[in-house]
This record gives C-alpha cells, structure tokens and sequence, in this order.
C-alpha cells in the first residue's frame, strides 16, 4: 500500500493565476518524480529528485518548478498558468530498499482556462 | 536510453475471455528492469510487478502471468479470466540498472464487456 498523497485532486484556475500542486509521501522515500500526463496518452517525467535539495529536470521540458526541502514533501508550481498546462499531474516515490519501484499518488488534475 | 512499444492501443474482449498484452523494448543496457503498472479510470498508477533483465522465469500472480523473451526483447502480460474490474490502461516500463527513470509508452486501453 503506497502512502503518497496529491492535493488537490481537481484544480480549475484561470489563466495567469499562480499555482502549487501538493505532493507528500509518509515512506521515508528519498526519491520522487513528477510526470504530466494528456489524457490517453503516456507519462512524461518533467522533475525528480534524488534527496533533499536535489532537483533535476526530467525529459519534458516543463514551465514548471518544483523544491525539496523536506524529505516527504515535494510540491510543483506553475508561476503563470497557461491552458497549454491543461494536464495531470502525477506524483511518485522510489526507495532504494523497495527495489526502487515507483509508487505514485492519485494525480492532480489541472484546466487552465 | 530505452524506449518501449506497445503496439496495442485498444483490446476489447468480454469478461472471461484471456487477453494479452504485448510490450516491445529498446534498451542498451545489459542490466536492467521492467515493469507493467496499471491506471484504472480514477487516474493513480498501481504497480503490478518489476522484473529482472537476468531473471527469464515467467511469473504467475494469480489471474496475472507474465512472459519475459529477453531474445525478442519482450515482456508481455497475460489476464486470464478477464474480469470487469480489469478494465484500464496497462503500461509497460523499462529502466536501466543506472537509472531512476521510467520510459513510458503510450499504454494499452483494455475494456473489458460484460
């Protein structure tokens, strides 16, 4: 059973607006990711983080930014939302000792209009 | 770097029927995983199982097998008995020993009539 949360589940915001996307993990989990989603089509990892302070860009360049100061925490933020940020986000931590596979949180659903 | 293709876009089958699911793989690794994971309609990733790129022994997880021909570089999924709550969108992921990443498909739409 996997213990990783994103808020909010749905999140409907005009454009310009500034935004933060929650993600938290109860695992101890010193890795997590960020994938976007477009509906039916596949995940594309946008940031990851390897441990505190450690951040790096994923393969989908990303408007976004993302901060890990805390271990369990590691939100996402859009400074100025724009309808092309229309997706899913999703969340997902790994841990070395769980064989590294990737448990993911429930996603944020994101419209931009 | 590794790329997966899962030539399937959509199988609809009616409950009970097996169903498989094909999974293709690139990846110049010699070492290295791959894993299928599930996204039913509400949206969250569900890990179904992760495999060894020097394990070659098919798994069975219940109604779940999987079939790994590391020759053809395939990994393919197997439900049998289909049921309506199988109905999703499977993934299949590859990633080298090295790495973190996950290399996502477009997935498989599965439906599974009543």
């Amino acid at each position: 059973e996997a213990d990783i949360y994103q808020t909010p589940r749905y999140l409907v915001i005009g454009t310009g607006k500034k935004i933060t996307l929650e993600c938290s993990q109860t695992m101890g989990h010193d890795k997590m990711y960020w994938y976007q989603q477009d509906p039916g089509m596949e995940l594309h990892l946008i940031h990851y983080s390897y441990g505190v302070n450690s951040t790096e860009k994923g393969d989908l360049s990303s408007e976004s930014t993302v901060s890990r100061i805390r271990t369990e925490h590691f939100p996402l933020t859009l400074e100025s939302a724009r309808p092309s940020h229309t997706s899913q986000y999703l969340c997902a931590s790994s841990e070395l000792r769980q064989r590294n596979i990737q448990y993911f949180g429930a996603g944020t659903r994101l419209s931009v209009l | 770097a590794q790329k997966v293709t899962q030539a399937q876009t959509e199988i609809s089958v009616v409950e009970k029927e097996d169903v498989t699911l094909d999974c293709v793989y690139e990846t110049r690794d010699t070492t290295y995983y791959l894993f299928w994971y599930k996204q039913p309609p509400s949206g969250e990733l569900v890990f179904l199982i992760r495999r060894n790129s020097f394990d070659e022994q098919n798994e069975i997880s219940g109604r779940y097998s999987w079939n790994f021909q590391k020759s053809t570089s395939s990994f393919n999924f197997t439900i049998t008995a289909s049921q309506v709550v199988d109905s999703a969108v499977y993934f299949c992921a590859p990633v080298g020993q090295g790495a973190q990443k996950l290399v996502f498909g477009q997935g498989t739409r599965l439906t599974i009539n009543p």
